[in-house]
């Protein structure tokens, strides 16, 4: 069974533009959420997606949204980018929202 | 914040058995212990989870103490290949809607030759 694909695995982007990074979700997982991994913060969360609704949002500015299709794939956009968005951000799914979560192995932004 | 508390760093003897302790004195009656590790340029691989009864799969054993305030993670044959930070969350199990995982900075564990 595949895992969770992370598309693209880099990117370079600078001040000001935006970004979307998608997400395939293990087959039959219905739940997606997104994390940003940062030597400072640590692992923190961004959002969760539940059948196209988003569930939980975490402490993050309106520049970071998400979106969850029909197939459970999800994307997420970072608009006006700043150098503090330079991240490692993972996308994890399961079964449902109160299973374990499996990550996949995250898109690398770096903000010049 | 996150709900427990963990070591720093950790080191083990490859082929020994590997015992990562976890805190989590505050942890209500329907939170789940789960165990993540994550690899250096890897995303976090989920290891195990539990609510009282001590659990078993093919990478890992799970102890949780009786008053759940505490529980250990067992390797039992560390490789190399463990080397990696381990993450003990607690969460809610059910209906968890405004919950989500919550990272520590976890356990730096060293498997040495």
């Amino acid at each position: 069974k595949a895992g969770v694909t992370q598309t693209p695995r880099y990117l370079i982007k600078t001040r000001g533009q935006q970004v979307t990074l998608s997400c395939s979700p293990i087959s039959g997982h219905r739940s997606v959420s997104w994390y940003q991994q940062t030597p400072g913060q640590g692992l923190q969360f961004l959002f969760e997606y539940f059948s196209e609704t988003q569930r939980n949002k975490g402490n993050f500015p309106g520049r970071f949204s998400g979106r969850q299709f029909s197939n459970s794939r999800s994307e997420m956009n970072v608009s006006t980018l700043e150098l503090g968005d330079s991240a490692l951000y993972l996308c994890a799914s399961s079964l449902v929202p109160n299973q374990p979560q499996h990550f996949g192995d995250g898109t690398r932004l770096s903000i010049l | 914040d996150a709900k427990t508390t963990q070591p720093t760093s950790m080191d083990c003897a490859e082929g020994r058995a590997a015992n990562l302790p976890c805190n989590h004195s505050t942890i209500s009656g329907n939170e789940y212990v789960y165990w993540y590790r994550q690899i250096h340029s890897q995303g976090p691989q989920y290891i195990i989870h539990g609510l009282k009864n001590n659990e078993t799969n093919e990478m890992a054993s799970l102890i949780i103490t009786e008053d759940r305030k505490s529980s250990t993670l067992i390797l039992p044959h560390a490789t190399l290949r463990d080397t990696a930070v381990y993450y003990c969350i607690v969460r809610v199990g059910t209906d968890n809607y405004g919950q989500n995982f919550v990272f520590g900075p976890g356990t730096r564990l060293s498997v040495l030759p």
